[in-house]
């Protein structure tokens, strides 16, 4: 399988613990997305990288998020100090730069804040 | 003003129904226009997408920009059980960024 693969699929964590996801993109994707989505809402912009470099992050992103892709390949995002509103599915998208405007998404990490 | 506006529907239709979706946008600078299909539990998969204005057509699936009244419209004919899913509506403005921004969905069930 050469999509997009996030690890873990399902993540259950308790209020205040600090949880990290995974995503490894189509190798040759240099575009890198982090959307949250929640039940019966469209994806929301986290942010994105273009190779390692993070070039857009959502203002509504609060500073207990941070993303990283180091080298330029997979990428993780870390929340600290979970609540209860951070609950929600994060998507991981990829894209080749110049090329149509496909985003190819993972299956998503659940993440559900006890 | 939402930047973008979607119908979250549940939408159900008989099969063989001709469905259709539409967004409106407030942004002016938004020039790629999608449309996604995203089943239970799963990521999106992009369905089409039209630069600028115009229509555009895949097999059953045809897309419809109109910048002037900021509203894009997707039509599917001959319409499946294997179309139900939630349909995703999203843009991309060309003003120095690549974040795509994404409608609420509107859930479609077709009836067998």
């Amino acid at each position: 399988d050469t999509g997009v693969s996030q690890d873990p699929r399902h993540k259950i964590t308790k209020r205040g613990q600090n949880v990290t996801f995974r995503c490894d993109p189509i190798s040759e994707h240099n575009r890198l997305y982090w959307y949250r989505q929640t039940l019966g809402q469209g994806p929301e912009f986290l942010t994105y990288f273009q190779n390692e470099a993070q070039l857009e992050k959502s203002r509504l992103l609060s500073d207990r998020f941070s993303a990283e892709r180091p080298k330029g390949s997979f990428s993780t995002l870390e929340i600290q100090r979970t609540e209860q509103g951070d609950s929600a599915m994060y998507l991981c998208a990829s894209r080749r730069q110049g090329g149509d405007e496909k985003l190819f998404f993972g299956s998503g990490t659940q993440l559900s804040v006890l | 003003q939402k930047e973008v506006e979607q119908d979250p529907g549940p939408l159900s239709v008989p099969e063989g129904a001709i469905v259709s979706l539409n967004c409106t946008y407030s942004n002016s600078a938004f020039q790629y226009f999608m449309w996604y299909r995203q089943y239970s539990r799963k990521g999106p998969e992009l369905l089409m997408y039209t630069y600028s204005s115009g229509n555009k057509e895949d097999g059953r699936f045809t897309a419809q920009v109109d910048k002037s009244s900021k509203y894009i419209s997707l039509f599917i004919r001959d319409s499946q059980p294997s179309d139900s899913a939630t349909y995703l509506c999203a843009f991309r403005s060309t003003s120095g960024t690549y974040k795509y921004i994404f409608g609420t969905g509107t859930r479609l069930k077709v009836l067998a």
